[in-house]
């Protein structure tokens, strides 16, 4: 099947870190990706991991990937009132993406 | 620039009539795509077109029919439209193995 689950709601202070979960079950899956959408918007992609890889960086962004256990992370430094959208995670599925439930991030003062 | 366009961006419409949402792309992507977000925010697929050319069609209804004049237009075309159909549309475009870039979307409404 091709599920991809995340939890629902996240609720962090400003200043403190985030990290949002998600697991996938095609192992074949070559890239996966994390969008973000805010309110009434479309999504934006933020970054995507290569299979291949364990961890990847982007200033305030860390992914962590664990091929084993089918598990994917966010991690968010320094969380800011502006990150509170809802967070998918995708996998590839030759040209389709499948995507997350999402997670929905509230950042509080 | 807008890289990926949808209009309109709200449709307000009543049961059984036939409406139809316009993407357009200025990437110059080979490939578009359509997807639905339903009220829980669930996010699935529903066609892919690559140039021009039909690539996935994910058990949608026949009402729903994509058409794609060139490569970078895809215009949806809902016929006989229900309430469950209700949702926000997303068109999207991209290369094969990176990303999407999705448009605003369009909320339909079915009254």
């Amino acid at each position: 099947g091709e599920d991809v689950e995340q939890s629902l709601f996240l609720s962090v202070r400003e200043g403190d870190s985030s990290v949002i979960n998600c697991t996938y079950t095609d192992s074949s899956s070559t890239y996966l990706y994390w969008y973000k959408q805010e309110p009434g918007a479309g999504l934006q992609l933020l970054t995507y991991i290569f299979s291949n890889m364990d961890m990847k960086q982007d200033q305030r962004l860390t992914v962590l990937l664990n091929k084993k256990d089918k598990h994917l992370s966010l991690r968010i430094a320094d969380t800011q009132t502006g990150d509170s959208a809802i967070y998918f995670c995708a996998e590839r599925d030759t040209d389709k993406l499948i995507f997350g439930t999402g997670t929905r991030l509230q950042v509080f003062p | 620039d807008t890289a990926v366009s949808q209009t309109p961006k709200y449709l307000v419409t009543q049961m059984g009539n036939d409406k139809s949402i316009k993407c357009e792309q200025n990437l110059g992507h080979d490939t578009m795509y359509w997807y639905k977000q339903d009220s829980k925010k669930f996010l699935k697929i529903m066609f892919s077109y690559n140039n021009k050319e039909l690539i996935i069609n994910e058990t949608v209804p026949n009402r729903f029919s994509p058409k794609s004049p060139d490569k970078a237009h895809l215009n949806l075309h809902i016929n006989s439209l229900e309430l469950g159909d209700s949702a926000v549309y997303f068109c999207a475009s991209g290369d094969t193995y990176y990303e999407q870039y999705f448009g605003p979307g369009t909320r339909l409404t079915v009254t």
